[in-house]
């Protein structure tokens, strides 16, 4: 059974604070993505990553750097966390092979920034 | 930046009825997913449909595309309280399999 985990599913940080969340899959997949989704704006793409060490800005990159030192590990990071980051932080992989465009999920993880 | 809007936003039916969703863009695309997400949850894929497809089914999922009308529809026959979640219609941005996610239609399945 595929499966992408994520480190936290509840997470409370103060302003300022710098704020690590990580995404693991077992897929062997090459793509890794970071989302956040907010109520009334859908999912918005922050980061992307299509191989080890690659990384790719999405449409909402500011604010966030992220980091990929091996395959299965993509790792988000707010380097002075505020609280219009606070949100659901969702990640997801996908394969390279063929033209599948499938995302595999994880389960989230709900930021609070007091 | 948003490709895929879907309408409505909202939709309360009966157990045993059909809900159909609705999903616009606005570029030439490539295929088109559907994806459902149970409150609080990650999201899981349901179906995709390429554009040289117009109609794609999966169990009691309809899945139509129009690219004439940068359009798809997804219809799920006789609905169950377990339908009950947002969903969310994908299209292909670029490479390394990108995706855009529309802002979601939310089913309500009352039993």
């Amino acid at each position: 059974d595929v499966k992408v985990t994520q480190s936290s599913r509840y997470l409370v940080k103060r302003t300022g604070e710098k704020v690590f969340l990580e995404c693991v899959q077992d897929m062997d997949h090459e793509n890794m993505f970071w989302y956040r989704q907010d109520p009334g704006l859908g999912l918005r793409l922050i980061y992307f990553s299509y191989d080890v060490k690659m990384k790719e800005k999405g449409d909402i990159p500011e604010g966030y750097s992220v980091s990929r030192e091996k395959k299965e590990r993509f790792s988000l990071i707010l380097e002075s966390a505020s609280t219009n980051q606070t949100s659901m932080y969702l990640c997801a992989s996908s394969s390279h092979t063929g033209s599948s465009y499938e995302q595999y999920f994880g389960p989230g993880t709900r930021l609070t920034v007091t | 930046s948003q490709q895929g809007e879907e309408d409505p936003q909202a939709l309360s039916i009966q157990e045993g009825e059909n809900a159909t969703m609705n999903c616009s863009y606005k570029t030439s695309i490539n295929n088109l997913q559907w994806y459902r997400q149970n409150s609080g949850r990650g999201l899981v894929h349901l179906i995709l449909i390429r554009s040289n497809e117009r109609e794609k089914h999966s169990g009691r999922l309809r899945v139509t595309l129009d690219t004439s009308k940068k359009s798809s529809s997804l219809l799920i026959t006789a609905s169950r309280a377990a339908d009950t979640a947002s969903y969310f219609c994908a299209t292909d941005a670029g490479g390394y399999q990108k995706v855009t996610f529309g802002i979601g239609t939310k089913l309500q399945v009352i039993p």
